[in-house]
């Protein structure tokens, strides 16, 4: 109940092209969907993020839609270019509580 | 500059030893994280603090320690009884639900 699922693992997409990546959780009690980017050796840091009573937010060329009824959020990444080649999580946390849990990551290269 | 400060950036452990993991943040949070990241599996929380002189397991506290006697430092031990730590370890902090994280430390057995 704890889990959130994180497709696929890896994504290969054009310069200019459209990044897709999917998650799915089980706990409804979940009521924060942030999105995480990674370079390599860095940390992590929130990229954008959704609460669920909204069906889609969109900040600049990243938009997150989210499903409540299907227990599902995706992150689009319009125009992609090749600096966006970066590993992306999911995640997910209950209003309150302490713990976010993550997604196992989506790494995504941009071909120029 | 504010933000998280973790070092080293590599450490190296050899067999049976304690090696402590250091995390400073100045941005006056509250609330503190350890996560390890392996390769293909996401974050996973170690432990975590809400306030000084406090702190709660997470979901693979095992061969691990931390300490809070200050609100901007939590450092991480990882003890001899944790018989795989190559990872790269992540620290964090938040004033509500999103996340600040260090630039990490990579960990690997000599």
């Amino acid at each position: 109940q704890q889990q959130v699922k994180q497709s696929p693992q890896s994504l290969i997409v054009q310069k200019g092209g459209i990044s897709i990546i999917n998650c799915a959780y089980e706990n409804t009690a979940f009521d924060y969907f942030p999105w995480y980017q990674q370079f390599p050796g860095k940390g992590p840091a929130l990229l954008i993020a959704i609460r669920p009573d909204v069906s889609e937010k969109k900040e600049g060329r990243f938009t997150i839609s989210f499903n409540k009824s299907a227990k599902q959020f995706s992150l689009h990444i319009m125009d992609s270019q090749p600096g966006d080649s970066a590993t992306y999580f999911c995640a997910a946390r209950r209003t309150g509580g302490f713990k976010t849990i993550f997604g196992a990551g989506t790494r995504l290269f941009v071909k120029a | 500059d504010g933000g998280i400060t973790q070092s080293p950036k590599y450490l190296f452990r050899k067999e049976g030893q304690n090696v402590t993991l250091s995390c400073e943040q100045n941005l006056n949070h509250d609330a503190m994280y350890w996560y390890r990241q392996d390769p293909g599996q996401g974050l996973r929380l170690i432990y975590y603090s809400q306030i000084v002189n406090d702190f709660q397991k997470g979901d693979i506290a095992e061969g691990y320690s931390v300490s809070r006697e200050k609100k901007e430092s939590f450092p991480l031990t990882v003890t001899s009884a944790q018989k795989n730590p190559t990872a790269f370890y992540l620290c964090a902090s938040s004033p509500a639900e999103k996340l600040f994280f260090g630039s990490g430390t990579q960990l690997s057995v000599l």
